[in-house]
């Protein structure tokens, strides 16, 4: 199974600040047919996840582009700017290249 | 607009079975393949099983590969689990998802706990 390993578990930013994710796969997420299957979610208190970036930067429908994603093969990134309160919650990257599907531990994120 | 809506959820004795739903509506169901994904109560995602838009392949995690079957039926938009031998690990909150690039579109989840 490939293991998805994010950092940090939790962040504190204040309000208009900018803060960034990382997302570290045990295999390479390039599928076969040369797509890379990364996504980003975002779960708010309460709520279900909600995708955020799909195929390592690929904004969602809706989605601001303060929300950004970056990197190949293993490693990425999610970032953040302008974070306003509407951002808070525990963000997951996840791979949809080989099954089992698997997600990282997620990080929260938290008002300074 | 998408709208996913899980039913079935509830309170069940270890070892029993339960089905859980899913209504779909906004899209084309029958053109897309399909996910259940488990919430344990504190905990973070975890992908239960995927079946193809045409129900031909299933996917399965290991833990749950013989007791859990997922199904579907696309004259009525709706997405399937059948859940037996249950145990008490299993308790968790189970979104249904659309498959594709990522999973697009979440349900607001139906929590199963399993407890005698």
């Amino acid at each position: 199974d490939v293991v998805m390993t994010q950092t940090p578990v939790s962040l504190s930013v204040s309000l208009g600040g900018q803060v960034s994710i990382s997302c570290r796969s045990s295999q390479s997420l390039v599928h076969n047919n040369g797509n890379t299957y990364l996504s980003w979610y975002l779960q708010k208190p309460g709520q279900s996840p909600q995708l955020l970036i799909y195929k390592v930067s690929n904004r969602f429908s809706g989605i601001s582009d303060r929300f950004s994603g970056s990197g190949s093969g293993t490693d990425f990134t999610l970032k953040i700017s302008r974070v306003e309160p509407d951002d808070l919650g525990v963000y997951y990257c996840g791979q949809g290249t080989q099954y089992p599907r698997t997600f990282g531990g997620g990080t929260k994120l938290e008002l300074k | 607009e998408v709208q996913l809506v899980e039913s079935g959820g509830g309170l069940v004795q270890p070892g029993r079975s339960m089905k859980l739903s899913c209504a779909a509506s906004g899209f084309t169901f029958s053109n897309y393949g399909m996910a259940w994904v488990r919430q344990a109560p504190t905990k973070g995602l975890e992908w239960v099983a995927t079946i193809s838009y045409d129900g031909s392949s299933t996917y399965y995690r290991d833990s749950v590969k013989g007791r859990f079957t997922i199904s579907r039926d696309n004259a009525k938009s709706t997405l399937y689990l059948q859940m037996n031998s249950l145990r008490s690990e299993d308790t968790a909150t189970y979104y249904c998802t659309r498959e594709g690039a990522a999973l697009a579109y979440w349900g607001q989840g139906t929590l199963v706990t399993v407890s005698s």
